[in-house]
């Protein structure tokens, strides 16, 4: 089974602070992507990534950045944390060339903006 | 902007009943589904997908698919405690997107 890996795991981040969520994965997956999960909202997609260097905005990328450095490791940033980010986070992999990807999931990250 | 409607948001069904999840897309191309189950606290598992039109059987969980309507449902018979979780469906994107998850189902089966 694909290993996806977060850190942190629970984050405490003030107002205006800058928070980067980082994540891990061993199985060597091309597309890379980050959620939001929200009561009432689902699974929503922040940033995707097709591959090192490449980073590509989803459906809520405002208030968010990216970052692939490499095949194993994507990052998301928020450079100015505003309470409405508080939410629990999943990055995912997949390695479908043609977007019918299985998603595997990290743990998962509890963010809250205080 | 596509969507992936599920219903109903939530459901109770007793131990050892029948589970009837729903899910729809809005996009006219979409012919195939993924069903993920999240149990709480957890991250979502892909619980099963359907690629083509018809039924897929796994143990006590069955898939259908109807392209034509753009319909998958969920069906989970002799339902178990364990089995109570947020189910939530996902459909391949268009416009760039990879990927479009519906708000999920949430199930409780009472012992």
């Amino acid at each position: 089974e694909a290993a996806v890996t977060q850190s942190p795991r629970n984050k405490v981040a003030v107002t205006g602070g800058k928070v980067t969520l980082s994540c891990n994965q061993t199985n060597n997956h091309n597309n890379m992507y980050w959620y939001r999960q929200d009561t009432g909202h689902g699974l929503r997609l922040i940033h995707y990534s097709y591959g090192a260097g490449s980073t590509e905005k989803g459906d809520i990328p405002d208030g968010y950045k990216a970052s692939r450095p490499s095949q194993e490791n994507f990052s998301l940033i928020l450079e100015l944390a505003t309470p409405s980010q508080t939410s629990v986070y999943f990055c995912a992999s997949g390695d479908s060339d043609w977007g019918q990807d299985t998603q595997y999931f990290g743990p998962g990250t509890r963010l809250l903006v205080l | 902007q596509q969507k992936v409607q599920q219903s109903p948001e939530s459901l109770i069904v007793p131990e050892g009943g029948m589970a009837s999840l729903n899910c729809t897309s809005s996009d006219r191309n979409v012919d195939y589904f993924w069903w993920y189950r999240q149990h709480s606290g957890k991250s979502p598992k892909m619980l099963m997908s359907i690629f083509s039109n018809g039924e897929k059987e796994e143990g006590r969980f069955t898939v259908h698919l109807n392209k034509a309507s753009l319909h998958t449902s969920l069906h989970i018979r002799d339902s178990q405690p364990s089995d109570s979780a947020l189910y939530l469906c996902a459909a391949p994107g268009t416009g760039g997107y990879k990927v479009v998850f519906g708000s999920g189902t949430r199930l409780l089966v009472s012992p």
